[in-house]
């Protein structure tokens, strides 16, 4: 499979407990984008990044989340010190560059903050 | 400031009937209109997109309309299918950005 990976698919959490979700981008893909999507709303964008950048970073909330895009591996959504409200579907794309061409989703990670 | 409109909500067609789906933009800085569908569980899909220099694009049963004027475009299904039950985000994108503003969705049901 050549799609978008991510993992794991559910993760469930509680309050105060660290959350890291995982992004392998397509092929090729060197620009990686983080979305969140609460239930039954749209996907809100919240970080860019390409190999070793952060490009925009403009939807991230300002404490307890961070991402990266390691020169070798996947790229990283971390959330430091959940709370219920942090339960969301956050969803990874990729795109061969960053001038409008098409993303590409992965099928999500279901986080859940008991 | 909410960038992106879409409607309806929720939508039923029956079977074989045609799906019209209507999206209304504000930022005329946009440059590539693409519709995504998502099925429960899954990550949204590229369905179709369309780029300002065209008014309509066609691929099998999924058309897009686009009226630069009114900054709207429109995704329409012809002969409407069951397996076409998914919900529907309009998803402008401009290039400087790159980011993709999704509209809010709208979820289609397909009675067969």
């Amino acid at each position: 499979n050549a799609g978008v990976m991510q993992n794991p698919r559910h993760l469930v959490r509680r309050r105060g407990q660290e959350a890291r979700l995982r992004c392998s981008p397509m092929k090729g893909h060197s620009h990686v984008y983080w979305y969140r999507q609460l239930p039954e709303e749209g996907l809100k964008f919240m970080v860019y990044l390409q190999k070793e950048n952060i490009i925009d970073e403009s939807g991230m909330p300002k404490e307890r989340f961070s991402a990266e895009f390691p020169k070798e591996g996947p790229s990283i959504l971390r959330i430091q010190q959940v709370v219920r409200g942090d339960s969301a579907a956050y969803f990874c794309a990729s795109s061969l560059t960053g001038d409008n061409q098409p993303q590409h989703f992965g099928d999500g990670t279901r986080l859940s903050i008991l | 400031q909410q960038q992106v409109k879409q409607s309806p909500q929720s939508l039923i067609v029956q079977k074989g009937g045609i799906s019209i789906i209507n999206c209304a933009y504000e930022n005329t800085a946009f440059d590539y209109f693409p519709w995504y569908q998502q099925f429960p569980g899954k990550g949204p899909a590229l369905l179709i997109a369309i780029r300002p220099d065209v008014s309509e694009k066609k691929e099998g049963r999924f058309t897009i309309s686009f009226n630069k004027s009114a900054k709207q475009f429109s995704l329409h299904i012809m002969d409407s299918q069951p397996g076409d039950s998914a919900t529907y985000f309009c998803a402008p994108i401009y290039s400087s950005a790159s980011k993709i503003i999704f509209g809010s969705g709208t979820r289609l049901s397909i009675r067969p």
